[in-house]
């Protein structure tokens, strides 16, 4: 079974700063898909960014961007210019990219809590 | 186009008793996954469906059932209810996907708490 982990339980940013969260997995997969979700304290679940393991380029939307580094399975947040909408707690997820998505829906990491200071 | 939707938001049940969740997903998707969220456990794969089939399962008593209807929305019901079940409860949808993974989206959640 793949695991994943994200090993900062909290972070905190001054507002406007950069900040990067951490996400490494455990698989025996070659093909799978990672993804960073953002649960604000409204609770609602929002995609932030989706890789593809095959994929060498880095996925990258405004402010938000990944370093994935698939020989270390690490896959980390960036997040640019921090805005006090970014708080929330951070989920990074893996799913495989076998047919139908393999046995385990998204496997989450414990996420991070991420604070950012005015 | 609307997210996806789920109802009650809120349920607040006895132990023993039973309960139904319902989830609409977003129009055209029609793979519905549904995710127990805990403090302690944190978030855990329940059950996936797709064309009104269980597609995928996870390590949850048959206590947890759930179906999908032929308009794709789905309904999951937990029986017995136990103390240890009080949590909010994620559903998400995708489009179709017999073949790769597609992205799931996130409904708001109904958060079950158990007495």
């Amino acid at each position: 079974a793949q695991t994943v982990t994200q090993s900062q339980p909290e972070m905190s940013v001054q507002e406007a700063e950069t900040v990067t969260l951490s996400c490494t997995y455990d698989t025996s997969e070659s093909d799978y898909y990672l993804f960073w979700y953002k649960q604000p304290p409204s609770r609602q679940m929002i995609l932030v960014i989706r890789q593809e393991a095959y994929k060498q380029q880095n996925a990258t939307e405004i402010r938000f961007s990944v370093n994935f580094q698939k020989a270390a399975k690490s896959f980390s947040l960036k997040i640019s210019d921090s805005q006090l909408g970014d708080a929330a707690m951070y989920f990074c997820a893996y799913r495989s990219a076998r047919s139908g998505g393999g046995a385990d829906g998204l496997t989450f990491g414990k996420g991070t809590h991420l604070i950012i200071q005015p | 186009k609307a997210g996806v939707t789920q109802t009650p938001r809120y349920l607040i049940k006895t132990r023993g008793q039973q309960v139904t969740l319902s989830c609409s997903p977003i129009s055209g998707h029609r793979s519905v996954s549904w995710y127990q969220q805990t403090p302690g456990q944190g978030l855990q794969f329940l059950f996936e469906y797709f064309s009104e089939t269980q597609r995928n399962k996870g390590n949850f008593p048959g206590r947890f059932s759930g179906r999908q209807f032929s308009n794709s929305r789905s309904e999951m019901n937990v029986s017995t209810l136990e103390l240890g079940d009080s949590a909010l409860y994620l559903c998400a949808s995708s489009l179709p996907g017999l073949a790769g993974v597609d992205t799931q989206y996130f409904g708001p959640g109904t958060r079950l708490t158990v007495l």
